[in-house]
């Protein structure tokens, strides 16, 4: 099984915006709204940033946003901010037979 | 607040068993209605294992996993398990528990994870 296609790396200077993709097909992402985004720095657990697509979690900064469009859903950072270093993993619920959810392979993003 | 801690051996042989648990402590875990285990390779990304709910028993597996994996929650111990069967070096990842109040995605909390290397 394959997991959604993320790029490996993304980089920004302080203040900037970046955009991650994730393409996935339309049994997973294209297929309905269920895509999250995680933020995970080394040795922790994952942290909910984003789901269904663009809702945001009580307590996350409002400088994440996340959009969709076709197959591809997109995390944007804007005000790039040191702490913001991170992997960023999506994941979305594939419609199959059964049904599982399934992650990215995750993206690095890197501060200037 | 609902806090989750996995447990377990952090080396495993392979063909055998290995045997996780996460115990949930400042809530109940009828507190949340699904339990999910999730695991990382080193350097890689996640992959999702399985899933349970508290009330119905119900437990729904990824398909590459579901003939190795069992999933089970105690009430009475507060506490939800795993075990995988059979396991080779594939299966060396870090193991998290989580749950969620969301119903589309894992929004936690989450467990801080236990690494577990399959070696002889």
């Amino acid at each position: 099984q394959s997991a959604l296609t993320q790029p490996a790396s993304v980089s920004g200077s302080p203040g900037q915006s970046i955009t991650i993709s994730c393409t996935g097909t339309s049994s997973d992402i294209g297929g309905h709204n269920y895509v999250s985004w995680y933020q995970q720095h080394p040795g922790n657990a994952p942290k909910l940033i984003i789901y269904d697509v663009s809702s945001r979690p009580s307590g996350v900064s409002s400088r994440f946003s996340g959009s969709k469009s076709g197959n591809t859903a997109s995390l944007t950072i804007s005000g790039l901010q040191d702490e913001d270093e991170a992997d960023y993993l999506c994941s979305s619920y594939r419609t199959s037979r059964p049904s599982y959810y399934v992650f990215g392979i995750g993206t690095k993003v890197t501060v200037l | 607040q609902v806090q989750l801690q996995e447990s377990g051996p952090g080396l495993v042989k392979p063909s055998e068993t290995l045997s996780l648990t996460c115990a949930v402590s400042g809530g109940s875990i009828t507190s949340r209605n699904w339990w999910t285990w999730v695991r990382q390779p080193p350097g890689k990304g996640l992959e999702w294992i399985g899933e349970t709910h508290q009330v119905t028993g119900t437990t729904n597996y990824n398909p590459s996993l579901q003939s190795r994996v069992t999933l089970s929650l105690d009430k009475s111990k507060n506490e939800f398990s795993l075990k995988v069967n059979s396991v080779n070096a594939a299966d060396t990842a870090v193991y998290y528990c989580a749950t969620t109040s969301l119903s589309t995605t894992w929004g936690g909390p989450w467990g801080q994870g236990t690494l577990v290397i399959v070696s002889s």
